[in-house]
């Protein structure tokens, strides 16, 4: 089955810093991957997805790109703000009605 | 913006009880899924169900667990003789067919087992 993992667990940064976070996953079958956040006793809260078909996607200060022959994918945060600060999880997906593997999650905290 | 709800929020049981978590997927999504996150660690698919039927589950959804559409509108887990390792946030979702596979999660029931 489909195995995702992230790094890295945690990451500090400054205010206004730009933050990464990896994936990888290991089925070629993948072929949706979203990212979530997840504040302290919160629901995962989708804030970018990317699909196979694609290898870049921006949402204003966020950004995913994917790496479909190495089976990796990015999360790129560009200017962080301390409401950035969260649990980051990555996942892959096989389509409707299929497990969405998640990564092991990366602690973002950023001072300012 | 429409939501998944659960109920309830929280859930205390005494081990060896069984518990029903109760979830009311979006109105025109199909596919309906539970996880859990045991505290501080990664989410965990348990089950997904399309069509009355269950279509996938891991290898955490043993004969403990159970899942039901009793009516139009509501979806099930129940969890039989509970156990202490099941203390954990179980997460509903739902999904739309041939839309961007996207999940809605529910705000989830905080199950503790004593």
């Amino acid at each position: 089955g489909e195995n995702v993992e992230q790094h890295p667990s945690t990451l500090s940064v400054q205010e206004g810093d730009s933050a990464v976070i990896k994936c990888t996953y290991s089925d070629s079958a993948s072929n949706y991957f979203p990212w979530y956040k997840q504040e302290l006793g919160k629901r995962p809260q989708l804030i970018i997805d990317i699909r196979s078909n694609v290898g870049e996607k921006k949402d204003q200060r966020i950004a995913v790109t994917l790496n479909k022959t190495a089976k990796h994918f990015s999360l790129h945060i560009t200017e962080t703000q301390p409401e950035d600060s969260a649990v980051y999880f990555c996942a892959a997906h096989q389509g409707a009605g299929t497990a969405l593997i998640f990564g092991k999650g990366t602690t973002l905290s950023v001072s300012s | 913006e429409p939501e998944v709800t659960q109920t309830p929020s929280h859930q205390v049981t005494q081990m060896g009880q069984e518990v029903i978590l109760r979830c009311v997927p979006i109105s025109n999504h199909l596919y309906f899924y539970w996880y859990r996150q045991i505290l501080g660690q990664k989410v965990e698919f348990l089950v997904s169900f399309y069509n009355n039927e269950i279509s996938e589950k891991s290898e955490i959804f043993d004969d403990q667990f159970s899942v039901e559409r009793p009516d139009g509108s509501n979806f099930t887990l129940k969890i039989r003789s509970t156990k202490l390792e099941d203390s954990a946030m179980y997460f509903c979702a739902s999904s739309a067919l041939g839309t961007a596979y996207g999940y809605t999660f529910g705000s989830g029931t905080r199950l503790t087992v004593v």
